[in-house]
């Protein structure tokens, strides 16, 4: 089974704090992606990577930044942690495949509060 | 990518066959309609896909209009451990997005017992 690993379920912050939220996956899966969900707004795309060391904003950017320097590992940085920043965080990962529609396998979450 | 609409939420008995529709009616020939489920507390969990034939996998069947403008997500004897939030998702086909998959609201799904 494809595993995407989240390093932390929860996590507390103080604002200004810079944070990282690590995600592993270990299917050798190309694409990886980051997602933040908040009541009422459902899951929105924060930042996707298609391979190592690339990376491409997704909806909301703003805020964050991101780091791929291994295939298998994606993190999410908060360089400067505001309390609109809490929320629930969620990775996913994908093969890609031209030819063959495959699905993304999410992580458990990281529920971020900013303090 | 075309854009979905799902009831709010729905109540099935624990059992019966929960039926979930989904309209989407601006789909473009080359895209999929996907369905993932929450969990309270979870990552989502993809559950099937499909173009424009019904499919059945192990959790669920797709069936999907002939004018591809409707699909219905069954799930042919729901449990209580079916109560999750349902998502409908279509978008152009390759790795379950290269570029994201873009999620609404989804449909609450509430088994009783």
């Amino acid at each position: 089974d494809v595993k995407v690993t989240q390093s932390s379920r929860y996590l507390v912050k103080r604002t200004g704090e810079k944070v990282f939220l690590e995600c592993v996956q270990d299917m050798d899966h190309e694409n990886m992606f980051w997602y933040r969900q908040d009541p009422g707004l459902g899951l929105r795309l924060i930042y996707f990577s298609y391979d190592v060391k690339m990376k491409e904003k997704g909806d909301i950017p703003e805020g964050y930044s991101v780091s791929r320097e291994k295939k298998e590992r994606f993190s999410l940085i908060l360089e400067s942690a505001s309390t609109n920043q809490t929320s629930m965080y969620l990775c996913a990962s994908s093969l890609t495949d031209l030819l063959v529609n495959t699905e993304a396998f999410f992580g458990q979450g990281t529920r971020l509060t900013v303090v | 990518d075309a854009k979905t609409t799902q009831p709010t939420s729905m109540d099935c008995a624990e059992g019966r066959a929960a039926n979930l529709p989904c309209n989407h009616s601006t789909i473009s020939g080359n895209e999929y309609v996907y369905w993932y489920r929450q969990i309270h507390s979870q990552g989502p969990q993809y559950i099937i896909h499909g173009l424009k034939n019904n499919e059945t996998n192990e959790m669920a069947s797709l069936i999907i209009t002939e004018d591809r403008k409707s699909s219905t997500l069954i799930l042919p004897h729901a449990t209580l451990r079916d109560t999750a939030v349902y998502y409908c998702i279509v978008r152009v086909g390759s790795g379950g997005g290269a570029d994201g998959l873009t999620f609404g609201k989804g449909t609450h799904l509430i088994i009783q017992p």
